[in-house]
């Protein structure tokens, strides 16, 4: 079984700071994937980054993929309290299935 | 936006008994697969199907878990004998092109087995 470790596991910050929430393994994953999931809901993705090394911006979101495709990096800027939520990082390994992390609690207070 | 659709969202029934949770995925989507969260835990990795056929399923996906494709629309799971800590939520996804590209996530269904 891959792990995939998240940290923090919980980040308070106040509306208007920054945050970045991180996702190791010692596995390659084929891709990398950030979700954002709602107390009661399913899993919403939020991105895909494939190629090592890959940045991609998503408004106030920034993933990073590390060169050798075993971490990445989800930064927020100037949060807001919509910003509040679950954070899952989850990796594919081989050809049928994502193994997740255990999630980043983040509260962004008014 | 497609979705993908799982029945019912709550679903309690007694230990022992045999408990079917339905999901319909993206019509296009040729990729299945079935999590568990068991409350305040990770995302448990259950099954995965692909071409009519089981392609990938953990361990916990033992004797008493079982899936269909019946009709060609939905995709069931089927737990036999249900055990207390069977509770958690399943959760159906599809994905068009295999996990590399992510997956759409179904909201859930949750079972509580008393």
């Amino acid at each position: 079984t891959q792990l995939l470790e998240q940290s923090p596991q919980f980040l308070s910050i106040q509306e208007g700071e920054n945050l970045t929430v991180y996702c190791n393994s010692s596995s390659v994953f084929s891709s990398l994937q950030w979700y954002r999931q709602e107390p009661g809901e399913g899993p919403v993705l939020l991105v895909t980054v494939v190629t090592g090394g890959e940045v991609k911006k998503l408004k106030r979101l920034t993933f990073q993929f590390g060169d050798a495709r075993k971490d990445s990096s989800l930064h927020i800027t100037a949060a807001q309290p919509g910003d509040t939520g679950l954070y899952l990082c989850a990796g594919a390994f081989g050809d049928y299935k994502l193994s997740f992390g255990a999630g980043t609690t983040v509260t962004v207070r008014a | 936006e497609p979705e993908v659709t799982q029945t019912p969202s709550h679903q309690v029934t007694q230990m022992g008994q045999e408990v079917i949770l339905r999901c319909v995925p993206i019509s296009n989507h040729l990729y299945f697969y079935w999590y568990r969260q068991i409350l305040g835990q990770k995302v448990e990795f259950l099954v995965s199907f692909y071409n009519n056929e089981i392609s990938e399923k953990s361990e916990i996906f033992d004797d008493q878990f079982s899936v269909e494709r019946p009709d060609g629309s939905n995709f069931t799971l089927k737990i036999r004998s249900t055990k207390l800590e069977d509770s958690a939520m399943y959760f159906c996804a599809s994905s068009g092109q295999g996990p590399i590209y992510g997956y759409t996530f179904g909201s859930g269904t949750r079972l509580t087995v008393v």
